[in-house]
């Protein structure tokens, strides 16, 4: 049972353009989300989050949007750079539990 | 200063063997998290350590799984009886404390059983 689902498994844009991931969930209880991005052989980092508290932050070139109703979330990159070619991971998380539901990544490609 | 450092980076071991995959996580952090990330999946949650608290031992996948946490610091994981579908990279992870949300990960291990 897929909790957080990332449907789109590659994503390609140009450089400069914006680059829009999706994440989708089933479980409402999830009051917490999270974006990371993966580089190969290394570690994801995280790079911005969302309470579910709001429906949008913003941290430079990149904006987390939330629609609770639609279960649904999106991560804005603007303007795409060829630096943030990795893997995107959306997370949550419930409550008072600390560990991370994960989805299984979106691989952007940000070409010249 | 230092980030998660896990090892080996890689392992390879034969099905039925045994293997312990060791993080060290941030000093200071006293949750350590563990999870694994199999080909094409998402990371999938294990186990969950906090200061002295009973861990949460809710993702891991059978009783040939267990995770130590000594003296609040260094973790492993051991895997008995290795299987071919516990092939996966396997991810530590710490944050300051259960309350805050940012987790860092280490580079994490690559397990392949043959």
């Amino acid at each position: 049972d897929q909790q957080v689902k990332q449907n789109s498994p590659s994503l390609s844009v140009q450089e400069g353009r914006i680059s829009i991931l999706n994440c989708d969930y089933t479980n409402s209880m999830f009051d917490y989300f999270l974006w990371y991005k993966k580089y190969p052989a290394e570690g994801p980092t995280f790079l911005i989050s969302i309470s579910s508290i709001k429906d949008k932050n913003e941290d430079g070139r990149f904006t987390v949007f939330l629609n609770k109703s639609a279960k649904h979330l999106s991560l804005h990159i603007v303007p795409s750079q060829p630096g943030d070619s990795a893997v995107y991971f959306c997370a949550a998380r419930t409550g008072t539990a600390s560990k991370l539901t994960f989805g299984t990544g979106t691989r952007l490609q940000v070409t010249l | 200063g230092a980030g998660v450092s896990q090892s080996p980076s890689n392992k390879v071991t034969e099905k039925g063997k045994d293997v312990e995959l060791r993080c060290d996580p941030i000093s200071g952090h006293t949750a350590l998290y563990w999870y694994r990330q199999s080909l094409g999946q998402g990371l999938e949650f294990l186990i969950y350590f906090q200061g002295n608290s009973a861990p949460d031992k809710s993702g891991l996948p059978s009783d040939r799984f267990s995770a130590e946490r000594t003296g609040g610091s260094v973790s492993t994981l051991t895997i008995q009886r290795t299987q071919q579908e516990d092939s996966a990279v396997y991810l530590c992870a710490s944050s300051l404390d259960q309350g805050l949300w940012e987790q860092y990960f280490g580079p994490g291990t690559r397990l392949t059983v043959t």
